[in-house]
Parts: structure tokens; sequence; C-alpha cells
């Protein structure tokens, strides 16, 4: 059974840095895209980046290019997401996506993970 | 950017109802769109990709159609579990993938 499972909610103050986790299971990790999307509270949902975790491949919505870093330790089949500077705009959950089977960036996702809350606040 | 819009944002229809919610893109994307379900607390999860393929587990109430820029999810007898939002999203075309801003299905 493929399972994606993220890490816990987080408080944070503005300024400070986050790294949130993704562990994937029940299938190849390094060889299937792994994303995040954004869903701010009341709001749709925004796509944020994706990695192929094999070869370190990442790329990134404009909109959030230069904001956050998509990472992934193959070794440990979890992929990560940080940010250097949090801002109350940071608030939202955050979703860990897998991409459908296929080589190309271009695909659906067929799993997510149960979401990650972040809060930040002064 | 390809930028999805979908229609109502809000549709009201009685259980046991056929329920119809639309999906267009700025450019055709044929056939490269995913239709999506959100309950409230919970994560999305894949209902049909590739504009008419339901995935794994979806019941047959459930069916999507359209080309080019149109796209359709049709919701058969509508049962009290299927009230939810409904997102649209093309992966045609990177960066970055789209979504529709979602339309909420709500008992009538």
């Amino acid at each position: 059974e493929v399972q994606l499972v993220q890490s816990g909610a987080e408080v944070k103050k503005p300024g400070e840095s986050l790294k949130i986790s993704c562990k994937g299971s029940g299938y190849t990790f390094p060889t299937y895209w792994i994303g995040w999307v954004r869903q701010m509270p009341g709001k749709g949902l925004e796509w944020m980046a994706i990695i192929y975790p094999a070869e370190s491949d990442t790329r990134y919505s404009p909109s959030f290019q230069g904001q956050v870093t998509i990472s992934a330790d193959k070794s440990i089949s979890t992929a990560y997401l940080q940010w250097s500077s949090l801002e109350a705009s940071d608030t939202a959950i955050y979703y860990c996506v897998r991409r459908s089977p296929g080589t190309s960036v271009a695909g659906y996702l067929d799993y997510w993970g149960q979401g990650t809350l972040v809060t930040v606040s002064s | 950017e390809i930028v999805m819009t979908q229609s109502p944002a809000t549709l009201s229809v009685s259980p046991g109802e056929r329920a119809t919610l639309s999906c267009r893109a700025s450019r055709s994307i044929s056939p490269n769109l995913a239709w999506y379900q959100q309950k409230p607390g919970q994560a999305p999860r894949l209902l049909i990709y590739g504009a008419s393929t339901r995935a794994a587990g979806i019941p047959a109430r459930f069916s999507g159609s359209g080309s080019g820029t149109e796209f359709t999810l049709t919701i058969n007898s509508l049962q009290s579990e299927d009230f939810a939002v409904y997102y649209c999203q093309q992966y045609d075309y990177w960066p970055p993938y789209t979504f529709g801003q979602g339309t909420k299905l709500e008992i009538k």
C-alpha cells in the first residue's frame, strides 16, 4: 500500500526557518516524482515544487521559486520542503503528493499525504 | 501559465440526483486533465485522470468527459458522501501545474 506520511503541525514566528517532511512507503521512492501543494486557509490548491529523488532534479512554480526549497533523501525515502525565513502569509496546509508513474514531469497526482499545518504568527 | 476556470462556484443538488461540474482551460490541454475530491478536514483524493479514466476504487457513478479546453465531471445518483469540494487540474504544461478554484457541491 502506497503511503505518504507527513511530519506534524508546526507553529513558528515570522523570520524563523522550517523544514517539513514527507516519508513515502509501499513503492520505489527514488523513481517517482514527489511534490508539494499549498492550501491557504479556506482557499484552493496551489502547486509549489516537485523533485525526482533518483536524480535530485527539481522544478519550481514561478510563484514559489526562491521562496522555498524542495529536497529529498532517497536513502530514507523522504522528501522535504523548507523555508529560510517564514512570513505570516506562509500560514497554510502543505500537502505532499506523488506524481503518477512516468519519467516526464507532467502527470497527475495519484497519492496525497495527510497534510502539515504550518502556522506563522508573532 | 494555463488558467483553469471551474463553474459554478457552488452547486446545490439533492441526494439521488445528478451533478454536472465544468472546468475550462485557457488553452488546449487534452487529455491531461484530472479531477480531485476534497472533504472537510481531509486531503484531496484523485477521482479522474486523462479527462475520463477513473482512478482505482472510484465508484462508477463518477465520470469525466471533454477534450481540448472544455471538461465535465458528472456524478450520478448523488450519495451523502459525495458532497465535497471538487478541483480540476491540468498537467499538460509545467511550470506550473494549475488547479481550478474549486466547485463546492452542497446538499439542496
